[in-house]
């Protein structure tokens, strides 16, 4: 079975721009949850999208933004980048986006902003 | 809100040595309970998980078991190996509302020496 792949790997920005970011989740999976992580500290929650519908937010501001399609895989954006949007971004699907269920991650894509 | 709180790292350990890091979390309800385990450059991987008070999660030679009355769920390894070098972070997941977030704090960065 294939995971969660997410794409790209790497990315280089500048401070400004605008920027997407694309997961698959693994098959089956209809929940997608995002999650920021600064380098040196654990991830932190930024959405979650459960059949197409935004479930949950984090506390970011309003320059992120998601979707989730009909096949389940999601976008993240982020725009007007700051120097301090520099992070690894993680998805992580789940069957189902309540009660208890495993959270799986992809190996996540590292953005640098300049 | 819910929160954990890890032992500090870095942990640093002989190969064989016994292993334990300490977990604790706050939450208003009964959250399951999560190790992950991140390599150099990698994403998250799911170690280990409990579900409910008493439950003993274990994989690899890792265990936890899920202390309700301590509120903990501390990560132990009897024997531990080159190959553990990780950072580790234990997660509850937060299900009570609408999603099923995980909780992360800083995560303990474990070495492990031949």
């Amino acid at each position: 079975d294939t995971g969660v792949t997410q794409s790209p790997t790497h990315l280089i920005k500048t401070r400004g721009q605008q920027v997407t970011l694309r997961c698959s989740p693994i098959s089956g999976h209809k929940s997608v949850s995002w999650y920021q992580q600064v380098l040196g500290q654990g991830p932190q929650f930024i959405f979650q999208y459960y059949e197409k519908e935004e479930r949950g937010r984090g506390n970011f501001p309003d320059r992120f933004s998601a979707r989730q399609f009909p096949n389940y895989s999601s976008e993240l954006n982020v725009n007007a980048l700051l120097l301090g949007d520099s992070a690894l971004y993680l998805c992580a699907s789940s069957l189902a986006g309540t009660g208890s269920n495993i959270q799986y991650f992809g190996a996540g894509t590292r953005l640098s902003v300049l | 809100g819910d929160s954990v709180t890890q032992m500090e790292g870095p942990v640093t350990l002989s190969e064989e040595a016994f292993l334990t890091i300490n977990c604790t979390y706050t939450a208003t309800g009964y959250p399951s309970l999560f190790w992950y385990v991140q390599y150099p450059g990698e994403g998250l991987q799911l170690l280990l998980k409990a579900t409910k008070a008493d439950d003993k999660g274990s994989n690899k030679g890792f265990e936890a078991t899920y202390r309700k009355e301590t509120t903990s769920f501390h990560l132990e390894k009897g024997s531990v190996q080159v190959s553990d070098s990780a950072v580790y972070f234990c997660a509850p997941q937060d299900y009570g509302g609408a999603t099923n977030k995980l909780i992360f704090g800083t995560g303990t960065l474990l070495a492990v020496q031949p």
